[in-house]
């Protein structure tokens, strides 16, 4: 059971490149969610699905997109990458978005942009 | 709005020595909680969560927390710590809108254990 999958692991950039992070999830979760982690300001929320077909911003989705492509698949695309979006991006799933239910992280993509 | 504060940001603990991390939330309602812990290089693994109830939770890996309203806490313990724990350990809250719920994290706790 692969559980939530992110490709790729470590990604360097040059400022204005673009590029998309993958991400997929095999149990049949509803919701999905995309987090930046960076050093002493914890996870912080980019964007989620609460349902297949629908898209919401979290706290922090200023230069960022994202596309749910199905029920298992949630893509975060970044247009043209700046320094600042420097960070480690984890991808997550729970069976629906109400809060209460466990939520199931990939083991992250390591994004450097010099 | 709903935070989350983890007042310690790097612990040293002996392997065998007992553990206490402290998370205080701010939320109006009854919050929901979470431990979420993070290995070196791998993602967030859940440790426990409380709703409602028993204020004492039980977790995985022989972890703990205990909930109290009057002091804004959601503490997390272990008796016994082992060289495996050492981790990034993180509190959460949900903040609701509607029918959506969403998790903010606290800055995290990084745990060294000393052998």
């Amino acid at each position: 059971n692969a559980g939530v999958t992110q490709t790729p692991k470590f990604q360097v950039l040059k400022t204005g490149q673009s590029m998309t992070l993958q991400c997929a999830q095999d149990m049949n979760h509803n919701s999905m969610y995309w987090y930046r982690q960076d050093p002493g300001m914890g996870l912080r929320l980019i964007y989620y699905s609460a349902s297949e077909g629908t898209t919401d911003k979290g706290e922090v989705p200023n230069g960022y997109n994202v596309s749910r492509l199905n029920k298992r698949e949630f893509s975060l695309r970044l247009e043209s990458a700046a320094p600042s979006q420097t960070s480690v991006y984890f991808c997550a799933s729970s069976p629906q978005a109400t809060g209460h239910d466990t939520q199931y992280f990939g083991p992250g993509t390591r994004l450097t942009v010099l | 709005a709903q935070s989350v504060t983890q007042p310690d940001i790097h612990i040293t603990v002996s392997e065998g020595a007992s553990l206490e991390l402290r998370c205080n939330y701010s939320y109006g309602a009854t919050p929901y909680l979470f431990w979420y812990v993070q290995s070196p290089g791998q993602g967030l693994q859940l440790l426990l969560k409380y709703f409602s109830g028993d204020t004492l939770v039980q977790g995985i890996k022989g972890f703990e927390a205990e909930f109290k309203r009057s002091q804004s806490s959601f503490n997390l313990r272990k008796p016994s710590v082992h060289w495996s724990d050492a981790a990034e350990y993180f509190c959460a809250v949900v903040t609701t809108s509607g029918n959506t719920g969403k998790l903010i994290f606290g800055q995290g706790t990084t745990l060294q254990v000393k052998p």
